[in-house]
This record gives C-alpha cells, sequence and structure tokens, in this order.
C-alpha cells in the first residue's frame, strides 16, 4: 500500500513570497490532516479535514495560511504572504475511515526555509 | 490549553539495556494516545497505540496507560543503536493529535 504522498520536499523563498504544498494521501483514507513541525518541537495541527469539509481549523492562522481538498482526495497547503517563523516542516498525514480512534500515518514532510 | 508533557532528553542508554520514556497528559477526556518515532529528518512513524489501562507488548516494545495518573509510558527492551530517534507522545483530544515535544533517546553500542 503506497504511503501518504507530498510535494515538494524542500522549498526555499524569501518573505513576503508565496507557497504551496500538495499531498496526497492513502488510498481510502478519509480523514486528512495538515500539521506544522517547528525544529525541536512536536508537530501541531493546522487544519483536519473529514472528506472534503474542515473538521478543525482552529490554529490555522487564517490571514495566511489556506487550505482545501478538493473532491475529497489531494489537498494543497498555501501560505501568502510568508514570514520567518513560518520556516518549518510541513507534514501531511491521513486516517482510514474505520479509525475512530485516530491513528495517523505521515507523508515525508516539505521543509520550508524563509529567508 | 490541552498540554502533553515529555521530558525532552536526552535518555542515553547502552546497547542492550531497556529504555523507559514517559509522558504526561492534561486532557482527562483523552481516550487514545500514541507513540510515535522520528528519525532526524524523517517524518513520524506510528510504533504504538493504547487505549486502555495497563500494559500492551509488540516486539520489544511495551506502551504502559494509567488513565487515573494521566500517565502514559513506552518501554523499549533489548535496546539497539537503531532505536536512537526521537520519540513523540500523542493523545487524543476531541477530533485531533495533541503531540509533545519528544523524547531524544540514543543507544550507545
Amino acid at each position: 500500500e503506497a504511503g501518504v504522498a507530498q510535494s515538494p520536499r524542500y522549498k526555499i523563498i524569501e518573505k513576503r513570497q508565496s507557497v504551496a504544498f500538495w499531498c496526497n494521501p492513502i488510498s481510502g483514507h478519509a480523514t486528512l490532516y495538515w500539521y506544522q513541525q517547528i525544529l525541536g518541537q512536536g508537530p501541531k495541527l493546522l487544519i483536519q479535514f473529514q472528506n472534503n469539509g474542515v473538521v478543525d481549523d482552529s490554529q490555522l492562522p487564517k490571514d495566511r495560511f489556506s487550505a482545501e481538498r478538493l473532491k475529497g482526495v489531494d489537498s494543497t497547503l498555501k501560505i501568502q504572504p510568508a514570514k520567518l517563523e513560518d520556516s518549518a516542516v510541513y507534514l501531511c498525514a491521513s486516517s482510514p475511515p474505520t479509525s475512530g480512534r485516530n491513528e495517523q500515518f505521515f507523508g515525508p514532510g516539505t521543509r520550508l526555509t524563509v529567508l | 490549553q490541552k498540554e502533553v508533557e515529555q521530558n525532552s532528553g536526552p535518555l542515553s542508554v547502552p546497547e542492550g539495556a531497556i529504555a523507559s520514556l514517559n509522558c504526561t497528559y492534561s486532557d482527562r477526556g483523552s481516550q487514545s494516545f500514541f507513540w510515535y518515532r522520528q528519525y532526524s529528518g524523517k517524518s513520524p512513524e506510528l510504533i504504538m497505540s493504547i487505549y486502555s489501562n495497563g500494559d500492551k507488548e509488540d516486539g520489544r516494545f511495551t506502551a504502559q496507560l494509567n488513565k487515573a495518573s494521566q500517565y502514559v509510558s513506552l518501554l523499549i527492551r533489548d535496546s539497539q543503536p537503531s532505536d536512537s530517534a526521537t520519540y513523540l507522545c500523542a493523545a487524543k483530544a476531541g477530533t485531533a493529535l495533541i503531540f509533545g515535544k519528544g523524547t531524544t533517546l540514543s543507544v550507545s553500542s
């Protein structure tokens, strides 16, 4: 079974530029998550989708971050404009529909550096 | 604020020893708990999940849960240098997972 796919793996941008990340979850996984992991910290949830609806986006900085999951499969996360403090690894994870206990499986992540 | 607390370490053990990693959580409503292993530069990998009080064993790993004390632990028996990584504890709070900052384990040969 293929795992969670993410691209790009690395991105370097200047502050105030925009950037977008893409995620393709494990086939059949209804729930998709975007996390931000700053160096030395645990992952922090940014947004959770159930199919193509948003379940939780309470920690998403909505003035600069946006996310969508069209057709309930792939998802994109966008930052516009980026700030220095957005430098982090952005992780996508997914859960199967029967996993009410919330076992999550992570993709390889996108390492973002904002200069 | 729902939190998961871990000692950041580093925890250093010799090869073949038992490594003990601990975690406390603040949300009494949490019912599901997870241990993830994260190698440097890699993404977290799920290694154990536990939902009931007591012990759960899987190979060299044993997870322990005490809901009354709001305490979760992970024991790694016969530690190997390949176990050297950061171990993240996570608790389900509502629909989300809350992660601790992780404990770095170093196993010396």
